[in-house]
């Protein structure tokens, strides 16, 4: 099984700031996925195949990656942000999450 | 527009079994990959199990594997989570979603509620 951590656990960005969410994986896999969720609501696709955005996702996120380091940037922090984000590996079964990363708006 | 709609969820006693539906709407639902993703009360995702097009290969994890059993009637476009041998740890949000070929999970249904407790 792939285990994907993510860093941080939690963070609180001011809006305009620049934020960086990594996820390492336990051994090289060929993309990640990334996912949204607000409080309260189920999530969302983010971001597929490490780099290519899900529909209606703002161009102010951004992907990248490879083998077992891999991030999604917010290149300007907005309020609407704030959620938690999950890394997802689909190389391989079984399918398996990062324990997600809680941003919050400062 | 696409819609899943998760039903079944609800109190169980440990031991006992629950069968959870998912009504697909909006695609052509015999053409994709259907899976199962759970979340515990504030914890994280964990992904339960995924039926290819026809149904004839299934997949899980070793946490539910024995347990759990997806199918899906394609002729009614329902997906299927049977859940037997409950325990306490199945506590959970069960969400419904369309897999797409990359194996990421591009379409979530609103979850339904799984509270296993004596």
């Amino acid at each position: 099984e792939i285990v994907l951590t993510q860093s941080p656990t939690t963070m609180a960005a001011s809006p305009g700031e620049k934020v960086t969410l990594t996820c390492r994986a336990s051994s090289s896999v060929s993309y990640m996925h990334w996912y949204q969720q607000r409080s309260g609501t189920s999530p969302k696709l983010w971001i597929y195949e490490t780099s290519k955005l899900a529909s209606g996702v703002p161009n102010r996120f951004s992907g990248s990656g490879s083998g077992t380091s891999y991030s999604l940037t917010i290149n300007s922090m907005e309020t609407e942000d704030a959620a938690t984000y999950y890394c997802q590996q689909g190389s391989s079964y079984p399918l398996t999450f990062g324990s997600g990363t809680k941003l919050e708006i400062k | 527009e696409v819609q899943l709609v998760e039903s079944g969820g609800g109190l169980v006693q440990p031991g006992r079994s629950l069968k959870l539906s998912c009504a697909a709407s909006g695609f052509t639902f015999s053409n994709y990959y259907m899976a199962w993703v759970r979340q515990a009360p504030k914890k994280g995702l964990e992904w339960v199990a995924t039926i290819s097009t026809s149904g004839s290969r299934t997949y899980y994890p070793d946490s539910v594997k024995g347990r759990f059993t997806i199918s899906r009637d394609n002729a009614k476009s329902s997906l299927y989570l049977q859940m037997n041998s409950l325990k306490s740890e199945d506590t959970a949000t069960y969400y419904c979603a369309r897999q797409a070929y990359y194996r990421g999970f591009a379409y979530w249904g609103q979850g339904t509620l799984v509270t296993v407790s004596s």
